[in-house]
């Protein structure tokens, strides 16, 4: 089953880059690696999804090293608007049960 | 955009009570999940439903069930609630083979006292 680990929160100044890491070691094959972010009071919001090597949309881009066993989320020139969790998921569905791991969330906060 | 409702936002029962989380959906999705988020836990999914009448236990199923009669509808029942299911439940949907890119309700809040 794959575990997810993120750290649990970070800092980072507007206008920069940042890259937020999960590590989920026992990934199978036929997960997929989704990251979303959470506001407040707020339901996640889906932010980007990859499989292998790298991605990228308007919002995000998600990098993905061949093992897999990692990936890592940056968000280009921060604002204060991005200070929010975000969580990643691996899943997908594996032996006919599907099987969904959030991490435990990254808290992001942007300094103005 | 994708609209994913639940009924109460936030809701306090009694010990014992059987309670019903009600999710509606407005795309059309196949797939309707249950989450429940506590603190330092992150999301746990609770079932999952891929049809009407159709579903599948998540990582927490133990003490919940869920019933779906229509695709657009998915609720989550505590058949008798205790104080351990006082959490933030969240409901999502999505299209087929596409589970992990899922649209998610604002959650209810359920306290039970």
């Amino acid at each position: 089953l794959a575990k997810t680990t993120q750290p649990i929160s970070m800092d980072s100044y507007e206008g920069q880059e940042v890259n937020i890491t999960c590590s989920h070691n026992n990934i199978a094959t036929n997960d997929y690696i989704t990251w979303y972010q959470q506001f407040p009071s707020q339901g996640p919001r889906f932010i980007i999804q990859g499989y292998k090597t790298k991605v990228t949309n308007e919002v995000a881009s998600l990098f993905i090293p061949a093992d897999r066993k990692s990936s890592t989320l940056s968000l280009p020139r921060v604002s204060l608007s991005d200070t929010a969790v975000y969580y990643c998921l691996v899943g997908g569905r594996t032996s006919g049960t599907y099987k969904y791991i959030f991490g435990t969330g990254t808290r992001l906060k942007v300094l103005a | 955009d994708v609209k994913v409702t639940q009924s109460s936002r936030y809701l306090v029962k009694r010990t014992g009570e059987k309670v019903f989380l009600e999710c509606v959906q407005d795309m059309d999705h196949e797939n309707m999940f249950w989450y429940r988020q506590d603190p330092g836990l992150g999301l746990r999914l609770i079932y999952f439903s891929y049809d009407v009448k159709m579903k599948e236990k998540g990582d927490i199923p133990e003490g919940y069930s869920v019933s779906r009669e229509k695709k657009e509808r998915f609720s989550l029942i505590l058949e008798s609630a205790s104080t351990n299911q006082t959490s933030m439940y969240l409901c999502a949907s999505s299209l087929p083979d596409r589970n992990t890119e899922a649209f998610f309700g604002q959650g209810t809040r359920l306290t039970v006292v």
